[in-house]
């Protein structure tokens, strides 16, 4: 099947720093990949939608400027926390589909502690 | 806009009984509804997909069925282990807005 790794798995990070977490297909060209974000004992919830080569588009309440989404190749997605702070801890899952299936594979996440 | 809600939001259930895991959803215009496996800290694992004009999939101990008209599919676990205990989470993927729509989950627990 589809497989998608984010890198880093984890991460801790000080307050107002920048942390990019990546997200690959390995195996196929995603040509829409999909940022969520979970909080502890909430569901998941999307972030942004990017599709290669153009810029993301965000879910309402979300700032575009502190989370810097680059999907600059069919296989490759950056998710950047600008300017971290303590709220911004939250697990961060990023899925891929490709055109054909529309089936969205998930990567293992990434916890982003901010301290 | 599509709401997803699951009921129950938890369940405990002794080793080796049959459950039934319920998710609705309010737009019965949908591409593929999916149910998902979430264990603590870790990212979401796929179990079922069921395109809409299917009404159900077995896999292994899991079988999922949809009712597109009336908003509702149901996971039915056989014979649950407590290897089974986890969140599980089934999403609706809306065909307008061409991403996933979230139900909330529910925590399984099952007792040995």
């Amino acid at each position: 099947g589809a497989v998608v790794s984010q890198h880093p798995s984890w991460v801790i990070c000080k307050s107002g720093t920048s942390v990019k977490i990546e997200c690959r297909s390995l195996d196929f060209q995603a040509t829409t990949m999909f940022w969520y974000r979970q909080f502890p004992k909430q569901s998941l919830m999307l972030m942004a939608t990017s599709n290669e080569g153009s810029k993301a588009t965000y879910e309402q309440g979300v700032e575009k400027d502190k989370f810097l989404i680059n999907h600059a190749s069919l296989t490759l997605s950056t998710l950047t926390v600008t300017s971290a702070h303590p709220e911004d801890s939250s697990f961060y899952i990023c899925s891929a589909s490709s055109l054909a299936g529309r089936e969205q594979y998930f990567g293992p996440g990434t916890r982003l502690t901010v301290t | 806009k599509q709401e997803v809600t699951q009921i129950p939001a938890a369940l405990s259930v002794p080793e080796g009984e049959n459950l039934v895991l319920n998710c609705s959803f309010t737009d019965s215009a949908i591409y593929n509804l999916q149910w998902f496996r979430q264990d603590p800290g870790k990212g979401l694992t796929s179990l079922l997909l069921i395109q809409s004009s299917q009404r159900e999939q077995t896999s292994g101990r899991l079988n999922a069925s949809l009712d597109k008209s009336s908003g509702r599919s149901t996971l039915y676990i056989a014979a649950s282990q407590p290897g089974d205990s986890a969140t599980y989470l089934c999403a609706v993927f809306d065909n307008y807005g061409q991403n996933f729509v979230f139900g909330p989950g529910t925590r399984l627990s099952v007792l040995p």
